[in-house]
């Protein structure tokens, strides 16, 4: 049975900071991993979406990577601004159960002025 | 602009009562999706559905029933004999249910009981 985990629960940085949240998975048969940001009290945003034949995906300051042999994918914010804080989800979707998506608890991330 | 519509955005339940959750979407999706969220445990898929007239259950389906009678709406129903309904309910849609396809969130619905 798929399970993703996010460690750490929260992360508190100062602004202007590079940082790394981390996803893993067990069962390396994935079809893509997608990351997602939830604002408070707010539904989730698509951030990224990387496919299992890729290794890295880009979108501004965002970097998301993935390595299925360790079961582990990372999502790169740099420079960091007040604007990111939010919580940030990573999910997986069953292998050859449709769109159904297993997610991570989250990571929320508070960056301080 | 297009997106998911779920409405409303808060709703409270009395013991006994059946409530539904609207979700509508004018993204042409052919999939849509119903999850729970509770804090600290992320979210559970409550129910799918790949086409019109057609959905199946996710991991924690008791409780609920749906239906999908149009492409764009997708409402959900929580019945009494879902004990325990607080949460904040999340509608996704994709263009397929084919795995490598990025779902959609709506706003969510929190629903509370009186």
């Amino acid at each position: 049975k798929q399970e993703v985990t996010q460690i750490p629960a929260a992360l508190s940085v100062p602004e202007g900071e590079n940082l790394v949240l981390n996803c893993s998975f067990t069962d390396s048969a994935i079809y893509n991993l997608q990351w997602f940001r939830q604002d408070p009290g707010k539904g989730l945003t698509s951030l990224l979406l990387i496919q299992s034949s890729q290794r890295e995906q880009t979108s501004g300051r965002l970097n998301a990577s993935l390595d299925k042999s360790s079961g582990r994918s990372t999502l790169y914010i740099a420079a960091s601004q007040p604007g990111d804080s939010a919580t940030y989800l990573c999910a997986v979707p069953i292998y050859n159960q449709g769109g159904k998506l297993i997610f991570g608890q989250g990571t929320e991330l508070s960056v301080k002025p | 602009d297009g997106g998911i519509t779920q409405s409303p955005k808060y709703l409270f339940r009395k013991e006994g009562q059946n409530v539904t959750l609207s979700c509508e979407q004018n993204l042409n999706h052919d999939a849509m999706y119903w999850y729970r969220q509770d804090p600290g445990q992320g979210l559970r898929l409550i129910y799918y559905s790949q086409i019109v007239n057609d959905f199946q259950k996710g991991d924690i389906a008791e409780g609920y029933s749906v239906s999908r009678e149009k492409k764009e709406s997708f409402p959900l129903t929580v019945t009494s004999a879902q004990k325990n309904p607080t949460a904040f309910y999340l509608c996704a849609s994709s263009i397929t249910l084919r795995s490598n396809q990025p779902q959609h969130f709506g706003d969510g619905t929190r629903l509370s009981i009186l």
